[in-house]
């Protein structure tokens, strides 16, 4: 089966520090992604990688930057962690017939 | 630019009832992929069903099954004989076939949560 980990269940972070949200996947899948879900705004795409080192925006990348030096393994990365940062957040990678696993996300609060 | 609506934020049905989740898309593309996920408790979603757009056979799997509709832009997806284990949060979202920067590009509606009831 296809694994998608992601490294914390739950973080909590202080305004202002730098936060590291890791996502690995054993599939050698090459397209991976970050979303973010909040409620009622369903999930969002922030960022997505279609290779190592490449890496596209979402819909919604303003605050955040990603890392993509190994195939297997995706960063998102809040440089300056913020309130409204606040969610849960769900990286996913892509096999194929277009269908994305996920991981169990990170419920991220920023105080 | 896509588009979708589920019109439904919350659903609460009694265990063994039928009930049907509405989806519908706006899309300029011609051909597109249809997802519905499910997403339970744990937080993990997990992949339902793949509808192409140039399809429009319904599909049934076991207690589930799909109804597309292009014409009226609506997928929705009915469970029969609902059980308590079907409490998820359900997503219905397009994706375009072509164009490699848009693989994997699903547009994800705000979900609709549904209860089961014992």
């Amino acid at each position: 089966d296809v694994k998608v980990t992601q490294s914390s269940r739950y973080l909590v972070k202080r305004t202002g520090e730098k936060v590291f949200l890791e996502c690995v996947q054993d599939m050698d899948h090459e397209n991976m992604f970050w979303y973010r879900q909040d409620p009622g705004l369903g999930l969002r795409l922030i960022y997505f990688s279609y290779d190592v080192k490449m890496k596209e925006k979402g819909d919604i990348p303003e605050g955040y930057s990603v890392s993509r030096e190994k195939k297997e393994r995706f960063s998102l990365i809040l440089e300056s962690a913020s309130t409204n940062q606040t969610s849960m957040y769900l990286c996913a990678s892509l096999g194929g017939n277009e269908k994305l696993f996920f991981g169990s996300g990170t419920q991220l609060s920023v105080l | 630019a896509q588009k979708v609506t589920q019109a439904q934020t919350e659903i609460s049905v009694v265990e063994k009832e039928d009930v049907t989740l509405d989806c519908v898309y706006e899309t300029r593309d011609t051909t597109y992929y249809l997802f519905w996920y499910k997403q339970p408790p744990s937080g993990e979603l997990v992949f339902l069903i793949r509808r192409n757009s140039f399809d429009e056979q319904n599909e049934i799997s076991g207690r589930y099954s799909w109804n597309f509709q292009k014409s009226t832009s609506s997928f929705n997806f009915t469970i029969t004989a609902s059980q308590v284990v079907d409490s998820a949060v359900y997503f219905c979202a397009p994706v375009r076939v072509h164009g490699s920067s848009n693989t994997g590009k699903l547009i994800f509606g705000q979900g609709t949560t549904l209860q089961v009831k014992p």
